[in-house]
């Protein structure tokens, strides 16, 4: 099916400290999308991915998108305190890709 | 990014009234409109696509009886969940895009508290 599956599923890690999370499907993806969401807010838009081996930074962020179409990462250097949240793997589906699905989501914890 | 406003943020209900949430897009036209659930440490579901000027598409297992959705203009769209239970207590969020294959921006989101 039209699944995103996401892992690990939460992380508890040391301030300082990389973070490597990934999402891979069974379907091929035009598009990777990777959100964060805090507590009561919505999901922000981190990282878009729009070609096959696509390799993207945003600050301290950088994401790939698989040369198979069916798998990105995320990873996070250095952490810090705020980027406790849930991140999220996401990608259009449906009829012309207008719909966008979402990975079950990854939990980062992070101690100072 | 584009900036979508979703109002209110918290909402308490009595259990069988309705209540309505607001979703703008502030500075694109948001031709097309999507309204999620998230329900505690879970992600974000699918409820339903709309399209400026017609009708809602619901995923399945959604009442499109319960969930009304009004998508009057290219900035506006409303989700009105009528007859209210405590079971449709959740995290409601909008999310908007403009024309063509590009990524959708997010509401704040609206906590439903049906008591």
């Amino acid at each position: 099916g039209q699944q995103l599956n996401q892992s690990p599923q939460s992380m508890f890690i040391q301030e300082g400290e990389d973070v490597s999370m990934n999402c891979t499907s069974s379907s091929i993806f035009n598009t990777w999308l990777w959100y964060k969401q805090e507590p009561g807010e919505g999901p922000v838009l981190l990282i878009a991915l729009y070609k096959a081996g696509e390799l993207t930074s945003n600050g301290r962020l950088t994401a790939q998108f698989g040369i198979t179409r069916k798998d990105s990462f995320l990873n996070i250097s250095a952490s810090i305190p705020s980027d406790v949240g849930i991140y999220f793997c996401a990608g259009p589906r449906g009829t012309g890709g207008f719909k966008t699905i979402f990975g079950a989501g990854t939990r980062l914890f992070v101690k100072a | 990014g584009a900036v979508v406003s979703q109002h209110p943020s918290r909402v308490i209900c009595k259990s069988g009234t309705s209540v309505k949430i607001e979703c703008r897009s502030l500075d694109f036209q948001a031709t097309t409109m999507f309204w999620y659930r998230q329900f505690p440490k879970q992600s974000l579901m699918l409820m339903a696509t709309s399209n400026e000027g017609s009708k809602a598409t619901y995923e399945q297992g959604v009442e499109k009886d319960k969930f009304l959705i009004n998508h009057a203009s290219l900035t506006l769209s409303t989700l009105t969940v009528t007859s209210a239970h405590p079971e449709d207590s959740s995290f409601y969020i909008c999310s908007a895009r403009d024309r063509g294959p590009t990524e959708a921006f997010f509401g704040q989101g609206t906590r439903l508290t049906v008591v």
